[in-house]
This record gives C-alpha cells, structure tokens and sequence, in this order.
C-alpha cells in the first residue's frame, strides 16, 4: 500500500455527462499527479498540481480540469464526457524538493466507463 | 517529443527462466529512469529507480536493471522468475513539471 488512496473505484457515466474523481495523497507528500491509462496501454500524464495550482499539463483538452486542496487532496473534473475518456484513472504524489523526488507514489486508480 | 519504447508486448517464461524487458527512451537531458510494476487487481508499484551513480540497480523481489547511456536503453532483469512476477511491468522516464513518461507495458506470464 501507498498511503495513495482513490475515490470511487469505478464509476459508469453517460455521454455528455460529468465527473469527478478524488485522490487523497500520501501523509506529507505536496504535489498530485493525475493519469489516465486506456486499455492496454502505459498512464498518460494529464496534469500536476503543487501548492494548489495547475504545475504542467499534457496533451488533454480544457474539459480536464483539477483542484489540489491545502491538505494535499485532489480532484480530477471531466466535462462533456465522451467514450474515449473510458479509462483507469491514476493518482500520483510525491515529495517535490526532495533529493529524487521524482519518485511517484500511485493510488489504486478509479475505472471509469463511458457509455 | 519524449518518448518511451518497450520492446515486448507480451513475455512467456516458465518458472526459473531468466527475465529480461527491454526499454529505450529518447530524452537526452537529465535522467530519472523508473521501472513500475502493476500485480493483478493492484496498483503501480515501484520497482526500481535510476537518477544517477552506478548503472546497475538493484530494486525490490530480486530485480534490477542496467542503464547504458550510449544506447539511452534501461533493461529490467532477473536471473529467476517466479509464479507470482506475473503482471504488467512499465518503464517510465520523468520528463518537465516531473510528469512520468509511460512506455506501453509488457505483459508477463509466469507458467509454473
């Protein structure tokens, strides 16, 4: 266990519809990251949030969208879902500052099907 | 663009058969190589890491890996597999904003 810990753990949504997921990061750790994984394939970055603000975004549309809170916990917003987003959604934390903090600590994800 | 390739998609071994997964990323900046594993129904775990010193690492349950700079390669191995390493193994390169750069997973089985 990570002390990453993923809210809910699956979630069946309509077209258009919203949604949004929740991370609760390891005790002590300042920065989230959020991935999505598609079937068969290796976690995309979306995006990262340190001290409460967007810290790098990846290639995804302005419908993703985040919130990291002062106790370090996150949400993850999907506007206007389409069936592409179906996908096993990944939080990360870690320790920015720290020697090799670049080391990620993954939470159990949230599978989300779009139908 | 940054990039991570993973050579198998699939692996088949037998039990006490030697491991090894190829990975090669492109980035030639600073380096922060990751080998992650995800157990059937469990999370990414990590198994090993290289930021900088020895090129041979050595992770956890008897795996390590080997980087060679002059072919940007980051092999994972281990001389004797076991039932329980199957699952899905991922090679990551930490790119800008410390995001990870995924390959695409190889798939291990382990047949006793």
């Amino acid at each position: 266990e990570t002390g990453v810990t993923q809210s809910p753990t699956h979630l069946i949504k309509t077209r258009g519809q919203q949604v949004t997921l929740r991370c609760s990061s390891q005790s002590g750790h300042n920065t989230v990251s959020w991935y999505q994984q598609a079937l068969g394939q290796g976690p995309q970055f979306i995006f990262q949030y340190y001290r409460e603000e967007e810290n790098g975004r990846g290639n995804f549309p302005p419908r993703f969208s985040g919130l990291q809170f002062p106790n370090y916990s996150s949400e993850l917003n999907v506007n206007a879902l389409e069936l592409d987003d179906s996908a096993l959604y990944l939080c990360a934390s870690s320790l920015v500052g720290r020697r090799g903090g670049n080391e990620q600590y993954f939470g159990p994800g949230t599978r989300l099907t779009v139908t | 663009a940054q990039s991570v390739s993973q050579h198998n998609h699939h692996v088949i071994l037998s039990e006490a058969a030697s491991l090894e997964l190829g990975c090669n990323y492109s980035y030639g900046g600073t380096v922060n190589l990751f080998w992650y594993v995800q157990y059937p129904g469990q999370h990414l775990q990590l198994l090993l890491k290289y930021f900088s010193g020895d090129p041979l690492v050595k992770g956890i349950k008897g795996f390590e890996a080997e980087f060679i700079k002059s072919k940007f390669s980051f092999n994972l191995r281990k001389p004797s597999v076991q039932w329980s390493d199957t699952a899905e193994y991922f090679c990551a390169h930490a790119g800008g904003y410390n995001k990870l750069i995924f390959g695409a997973g190889t798939r291990l089985a382990v047949h006793p």
